[in-house]
């Protein structure tokens, strides 16, 4: 089992571009959240996806879109990038009523 | 507004020696407090975690203490190890979609 896979790991963008993080799990889970980590400021949740086909907005949605593509995937989207969305950016899974999230390994994203 | 707040920010303990985090929660509805570990490079993962109606909870050298009463929980880390280093994060949830907030992370280092 790989767990929850991200891509890209690294990608830098210029300001105005957009562009798709990608999200999959294989542990058969019905939630998928997706978080920002900032220097000082913890992990803050961006949108949230409870089940297949419902989505809502975390803490600090704004500049953000999400897509629940099915049961396994979760992606984010940057309609135009702005230098305060360079961030290293989470996606994790977990099951309702089991309260554990399991993380993927970030990518890091730069905005200039 | 910061509903958990982590201190310290950074930490150095010897080897051997105990690793104490704290956090402080303000919305009395928050039912779930786990701490996460998370590696330079790698995503969050789930280390231990205490529901608020019992006061400790002890897993191998881990151990979390939590004061309902005056909102605050703590991880100890005993006989702390050169592996143990990393950023701890605390978190609390109060619903059953397991949306969490995240204090702001401590770097713990332990010295040889």
């Amino acid at each position: 089992n790989a767990g929850v896979t991200q891509t890209p790991k690294f990608q830098v963008l210029k300001t105005g571009q957009s562009m798709t993080l990608q999200c999959a799990q294989d542990m058969n889970h019905n939630s998928m959240y997706w978080y920002r980590q900032d220097p000082g400021m913890g992990l803050r949740l961006i949108y949230y996806s409870a089940s297949e086909g419902t989505t809502d907005k975390g803490e600090v949605p704004n500049g953000y879109n999400v897509s629940r593509l099915n049961k396994r995937e979760f992606s984010l989207r940057l309609e135009s990038a702005a230098p305060s969305q360079t961030s290293v950016y989470f996606c994790a899974s977990g099951e309702y009523g089991d309260y554990e999230q399991y993380f993927g390994p970030g990518t890091r994203l730069t905005v200039t | 507004q910061q509903q958990v707040k982590q201190s310290p920010q950074s930490l150095i303990v010897q080897k051997g020696g105990i690793s104490i985090i704290n956090c402080a929660y303000e919305n009395t509805a928050f039912d779930y407090f786990p701490w996460y570990q998370q590696f330079p490079g790698k995503g969050p993962a789930l280390l231990i975690a205490i529901r608020p109606d019992v006061s400790e909870k002890k897993e191998g050298r881990f151990t979390i203490s939590f004061n309902k009463s005056a909102k605050q929980f703590s991880l100890h880390i005993m006989d702390s190890q050169p592996g143990d280093s990393a950023t701890y994060f605390c978190a609390a949830s109060d619903t059953g979609f397991q949306k969490l907030v995240f204090g702001t992370g401590t770097r713990l280092l332990v010295s040889p």
